[in-house]
């Protein structure tokens, strides 16, 4: 899992609060996703960054707001969150456009993200 | 639209016995497949995929897959299985014919456990 990296692992936070979550990824890969795992539900697509554009956005609320400053780093960026937000978020990277019908996702540790 | 479904829950198996966890899945093209693994606390690890040729796939771990088009499914498999093989397995899919990126559709999970 050292390709691709998440921090924090934990995050406990209010209501009110603002926070971020990191990922880098050491693959050299050209693609990137944030996906929500909540128990006894399918992996939800979040948002795509492809070449550091967004190219998916999945109707996600607004109090989400993700940034790509270049193709190793993804940030999501929390604010105003709701206790049903508690979940994992997972990282992943791919090679993307270049690579196509090969193209495989590689995955961060991930984040336990919890409300109050 | 493309789908994934794990009719199973859960899976028990001895240790030493075969272990099967099943999948099946819908799109309109051609279908690209995956299996993912995630132990506790931790990430989804990539184990094999099915793209085009040999309709039986050789991954990681021992694990192998067969590729069904018939009956749409793409079970995972594995000769002789291992208490540490105990983990949630996930199959995910993409649609060749959408041109949609790397969208992948996930599975609800597999939860297998080996059992001395």
């Amino acid at each position: 899992e050292t390709g691709v990296t998440q921090t924090p692992r934990h995050l406990v936070m209010g209501m009110t609060n603002k926070k971020s979550l990191k990922c880098e990824q050491h693959l050299g890969h050209n693609a990137m996703y944030w996906y929500k795992q909540s128990a006894k539900k399918p992996l939800e697509l979040m948002f795509v960054y492809s070449l550091e554009e967004r190219v998916e956005n999945n109707s996600v609320p607004s109090r989400f707001s993700p940034e790509c400053p270049n193709s190793s780093h993804l940030f999501l960026h929390l604010h105003t969150l709701q206790p049903e937000d508690s979940a994992l978020y997972l990282c992943a990277s791919s090679q993307g456009p270049t690579s196509g019908t090969t193209d495989t996702q590689y995955f961060g540790p991930g984040t336990r993200l919890t409300v109050l | 639209a493309q789908s994934v479904a794990q009719p199973e829950d859960q899976v028990n198996v001895a240790e030493g016995n075969p272990l099967t966890v099943k999948c099946t899945y819908s799109v309109s093209g051609n279908p690209y497949l995956f299996w993912y693994v995630q132990y506790p606390n931790r990430g989804l690890q990539f184990l094999l995929k099915y793209i085009t040729g040999d309709n039986l796939v050789k991954g990681s771990y021992g694990f192998e897959a067969e590729f069904n088009k018939s009956q749409t499914s793409f079970h995972l498999k594995k000769p002789s299985a291992l208490v540490s093989d105990s983990a949630l397995y996930f199959c995910a899919v993409r649609d060749g014919i959408t041109g949609g990126g790397n969208k992948l559709t996930f599975g609800t999970g597999t939860q297998l456990k080996v059992e001395l």
